[in-house]
């Protein structure tokens, strides 16, 4: 079945700074691949997604990359604020329709 | 205009008790989820069910029922609790399987 990793689990940036979060997959016939961001206490929510016949997607300080080839996507945070602080969740839409989500990235931005 | 919701949102309760969680979604979906989230914050599909049917049953101890009445609620129920049920319990809903999921609020479950 589909497995997620995901890297680094902790990730302590510079207000302004960039972030980067990187996970790979290891089913190629997954085809979707969302981001959740999760703050203390509260649901996971959907921040950005990618499908499997795009190699980016951006929405504002959020991007998203995909290969394909290498099975591998990351989360890509520009201009950090201290309300981006939160834990950040990958996740693989495998071929039975299961999202597996990664082990998630504590993001801490310091004011 | 809560999409998707979760009764209660805490329950405490002792072990060997059975418990429900009650999830509705107002949304229109047709599919609908159920999530386990350890103390380590990792998050695990249990099940999903599309128009009432079940069509994701992972490895959950059988003590775990759910149970849908209609496309727009999926509730779980949970026979004998044990200490390792402590978790908080996601429901999720999309359109369709394979579509943009969105959760509900949670319910924290601690059995002591």
């Amino acid at each position: 079945g589909e497995n997620v990793e995901q890297h680094p689990s902790t990730l302590s940036v510079q207000e302004g700074d960039s972030a980067v979060i990187k996970c790979t997959y290891s089913d190629s016939a997954s085809n979707y691949f969302p981001w959740y961001k999760q703050e203390l206490g509260k649901r996971p929510q959907l921040i950005i997604d990618i499908r499997s016949n795009v190699g980016e997607k951006k929405d504002q300080r959020i991007a998203v990359t995909l290969n394909k080839t290498a099975k591998h996507f990351s989360l890509h945070i520009t201009e950090t604020q201290p309300e981006d602080s939160a834990v950040y969740f990958c996740a693989a839409l495998d071929s039975s329709y299961k999202l597996i989500f990664g082990s998630g990235t504590r993001l801490l931005v310091r004011p | 205009d809560t999409a998707v919701s979760q009764t209660p949102k805490y329950l405490v309760t002792q072990m060997g008790n059975d418990k429900s969680i009650k999830c509705e979604q107002n949304l229109g979906h047709d599919t609908m989820y159920w999530y386990k989230q350890d103390s380590k914050k990792f998050l695990k599909i249990m099940f999903s069910y599309n128009n009432k049917e079940l069509i994701i049953n992972e490895t959950v101890p059988n003590r775990f029922s759910p149970k849908s009445p209609d496309k727009a609620h999926l509730n779980l129920h949970i026979n004998s609790l044990e200490l390792g049920d402590s978790a908080v319990y996601f429901c999720a809903s999309s359109h369709s399987s394979g579509g943009e999921q969105f959760f509900g609020p949670g319910t924290r479950l601690t059995v002591l």
